[in-house]
């Protein structure tokens, strides 16, 4: 787990504004996801990269953006479409078919 | 795609009291079922994972059943503490060359001292 980091530990969005947020890893894990948990919760996935400049949609893209430019980063963009967007935001990178392990998560909320 | 429902949504046991939470998933594809532990406000951590072609496994305290047929997995706490107080919450995946997870809505576990 120490081996993903997430930046900002809490961020705010003023309304009509795009927010990125960081997501590292030093594990040489192939694939990383995006989740956001609102509270009382599941994990709903955002979105998802298998391999460096690639990836995919989930279940809740809409309003999200992202970028797979290096194997260890994986940036999410909170665009301004995203109309509800106050959540806890969640990083995971997995090795194969190996588990996913998390970061320790964006607190999001809106101005 | 896969969907997974988890029930209870909210337990509370007694400091060693045994607690068992359970999850259902309607594709039968699925072969991969992590449990995870997140505490509040804190990154969801794997606390045991079985595999479709076992059906049971345990770790100390922790357990998880799986019942193919029937599509559902357990996950069984033994001897509980106080500090196994927090939200649990099973996924199911299909994974061939990676694993795209289904999360359950998870389950809120309260040990009294």
């Amino acid at each position: 787990d120490g081996g993903i980091t997430q930046s900002p530990k809490y961020l705010f969005r003023k309304e009509g504004q795009n927010v990125t947020l960081s997501c590292e890893q030093n594990l040489n894990h192939d694939a990383m996801y995006w989740y956001r948990q609102d509270p009382g919760q599941g994990l709903r996935l955002i979105y998802y990269s298998q391999i460096v400049n690639d990836f995919q949609k989930g279940d809740i893209a809409e309003g999200y953006s992202v970028s797979r430019e290096k194997k260890e980063s994986f940036p999410l963009t909170v665009t301004s479409a995203q109309k509800n967007p106050t959540a806890f935001y969640l990083c995971a990178s997995s090795i194969g078919t190996e588990t996913q392990y998390f970061g320790p998560g964006t607190r999001l909320l809106v101005l | 795609g896969e969907n997974v429902e988890q029930h209870p949504s909210t337990l509370s046991v007694q400091e060693g009291d045994s607690a068992v939470i359970k999850c259902t998933y309607s594709d039968s594809a699925s072969n991969y079922f992590p449990w995870y532990k997140q505490e509040l406000g804190k990154r969801p951590q794997l606390i045991i994972d079985i595999r479709s072609n076992v059906g049971e496994k345990k770790d100390q305290r922790i357990a998880v059943t799986l019942n193919k047929t029937a599509k559902h997995f357990s996950l069984h706490i033994t001897e509980t503490q106080p500090e196994d107080s927090a939200v649990y919450f099973c996924a199911a995946s299909i994974g061939y060359n990676f694993n795209k997870f289904y999360f359950g809505s998870g389950t809120k576990l309260n040990v009294k001292p």
